[in-house]
C-alpha cells in the first residue's frame, strides 16, 4: 500500500526554526517533493530529493532517509510569510512514463510575530 | 506571462448539470496534470496525459473526462455533477515523464448545491 504522513498543524515564532516531518510506505519510491501552498493558492515547487541526505536551498532544507522512509523540511529564520501548507509529496515509479505524485495531508503551519 | 492558467476560478453550479474547466501551459512541458484538493486540503491525482495521451487515469468516475487537443491544453469535463463533486481542481504540468517539478494552475473552485 501506499501511506503518507504528516502532521495535521504546527505553530512556530517570527525567527525561529521549524522541523516538519513526513513517513511514508510505498512502493517503487522515486523521490520526495515538498511543496508549499499558502489559502486559496496553487501549491509551489520548494524541493526535490532522490538520494540520502540533506538538501539546502537558502532558508529552506529537505532531508531524506529512504532506509528509514523519512524526510523532513527545516525553515529558518521563520518569516510571517511562511504561514501556510507544506506538502510532501512521493513520486511512486510504476513505469518510465507513469510514475505519479502521491501527496500527504499536508501540514499547516501558523507562524507568530 | 502565466505560466499554468485555468478557467474558471470559481464556478457553481446544480447538481447533474455538466461543466468543463479549461487548463492551458505555456512552458513547453510535455506532461499535464488534473489533481482534486477536497475540503481536507488532500491532493489527489485523477488524470496525466503525455503528449496528448492518456497515461494515468485513477480511477475517476466514467463521468470525468479530459481531453487533451494538444499538447499545451488540458480540459476536464464533468458529467451529471453530484455534492460530492465539489472542491478545487487543480492542473499542472511538468516536463516530460518520469514527472519532475510540477508547476500548478491557480485553481478552480466548483461548488454543487
Amino acid at each position: 500500500g501506499q501511506n503518507i504522513d504528516q502532521p495535521t498543524e504546527m505553530t512556530a515564532t517570527e525567527g525561529a526554526i521549524v522541523q516538519i516531518n513526513c513517513t511514508y510506505q510505498t512502493s517503487g519510491f522515486n523521490g520526495l517533493f515538498w511543496y508549499q501552498q499558502h489559502a486559496g493558492e496553487a501549491p509551489t515547487f520548494l524541493s526535490y530529493n532522490v538520494l540520502d541526505g540533506l538538501e539546502e536551498k537558502g532558508r529552506f532544507s529537505s532531508f531524506l532517509s529512504r532506509s528509514k522512509g523519512y524526510s523532513y523540511l527545516l525553515l529558518k529564520e521563520l518569516q510571517m510569510k511562511d504561514s501556510a501548507s507544506y506538502l510532501c509529496a512521493v513520486r511512486a515509479l510504476r513505469s518510465y512514463n507513469t510514475d505519479k505524485l502521491i501527496f500527504g495531508t499536508g501540514t499547516r503551519l501558523q507562524v507568530f510575530p | 506571462d502565466t505560466a499554468v492558467s485555468q478557467t474558471p476560478k470559481y464556478l457553481v453550479t446544480q447538481m447533474g448539470n455538466d461543466k468543463s474547466i479549461k487548463c492551458e501551459q505555456n512552458l513547453g512541458h510535455d506532461t499535464m496534470y488534473w489533481y482534486k484538493q477536497d475540503s481536507k486540503k488532500f491532493l489527489k491525482i485523477m488524470f496525466s496525459y503525455n503528449n496528448k495521451e492518456l497515461i494515468i487515469n485513477e480511477t475517476v468516475p466514467n463521468r470525468f473526462s479530459p481531453k487533451s487537443p494538444d499538447k499545451a491544453h488540458l480540459n476536464l469535463h464533468i458529467n451529471s455533477l453530484e455534492l460530492g463533486d465539489s472542491a478545487v481542481y487543480f492542473c499542472a504540468s511538468s516536463q516530460g515523464p518520469p514527472a519532475y517539478e510540477q508547476y500548478f494552475g491557480p485553481g478552480t473552485r466548483l461548488t454543487v448545491t
